[in-house]
């Protein structure tokens, strides 16, 4: 089976960095999402992993570490508009299912 | 571009009424899956489909059924609604199962 982990809620200051993390259990690896979810909406796709490292898209950055099966979103320059949950996700070659972990909710404040 | 449309956006049925939610997408995509999301339980997966005649279970299937008999559509049938299948319902859908998947909107859906 699949685990996921994540805190389930984080607080931030606007203008600063925030680091959310995931760690997850699986047979078969073959990458991590990340999404992005405001209150009340869908969820939308910020990143994928499939090899360690990290991936930078704007202020948004994604880290995989495939052997300790950990990953984190990096947020920066945080803006009142980051104010949502973030949730991490895991695909495996040996199913075609994307599962979920419970999502960070998190809060920025001015 | 339409997307992922589902339908209806809101819903209220009475305990043991059968209902179908619908799930259509644009995008050619092959692989297509059905979520619920309640309170601290994140999003959790209720059925998938990899291409038109094809579907498999997920986390929860129990109460639940689906069919694809085209690429485009993906309809969740609720044959006799439980209190506990009060959720919201996530309809999504990529190009493979390890791709971005694209979410509809949702179905807000209170059984009572």
């Amino acid at each position: 089976g699949q685990n996921i982990d994540q805190p389930t809620e984080m607080t931030a200051t606007e203008g600063a960095i925030v680091q959310i993390n995931c760690t997850y259990q699986t047979s078969g690896f073959n990458g991590l999402f990340w999404y992005q979810q405001h209150a009340g909406e869908a969820p939308t796709f910020l990143s994928y992993n499939v090899l360690d490292g990290l991936e930078e898209k704007g202020r948004f950055s994604s880290f995989l570490s495939r052997s300790k099966g950990y990953s984190y979103l990096l947020l920066k320059e945080l803006q009142m508009k980051d104010s949502a949950s973030y949730l991490c996700a895991v695909s495996s070659y040996n199913t075609d299912k994307l599962i979920f972990g419970t999502g960070t909710r998190l809060q920025v404040f001015p | 571009n339409a997307g992922v449309t589902q339908t209806p956006k809101f819903q209220v049925l009475k305990t043991g009424q059968s209902m179908t939610l619908q799930c259509a997408q644009d995008m050619n995509h092959e692989y297509m899956s059905w979520y619920r999301q309640d309170p601290g339980m994140g999003l959790r997966l209720i059925h998938y489909s990899v291409g038109a005649g094809i579907t498999d279970q997920g986390e929860v299937p129990n109460g639940y059924n689906v069919s694809r008999s085209t690429t485009e559509d993906f309809p969740l049938r609720l044959l006799s609604a439980a209190p506990s299948q009060t959720s919201v319902y996530f309809c999504a859908s990529s190009y493979t199962g390890t791709g971005p998947q694209h979410f509809g909107d949702g179905t807000r859906l209170s059984i009572l």
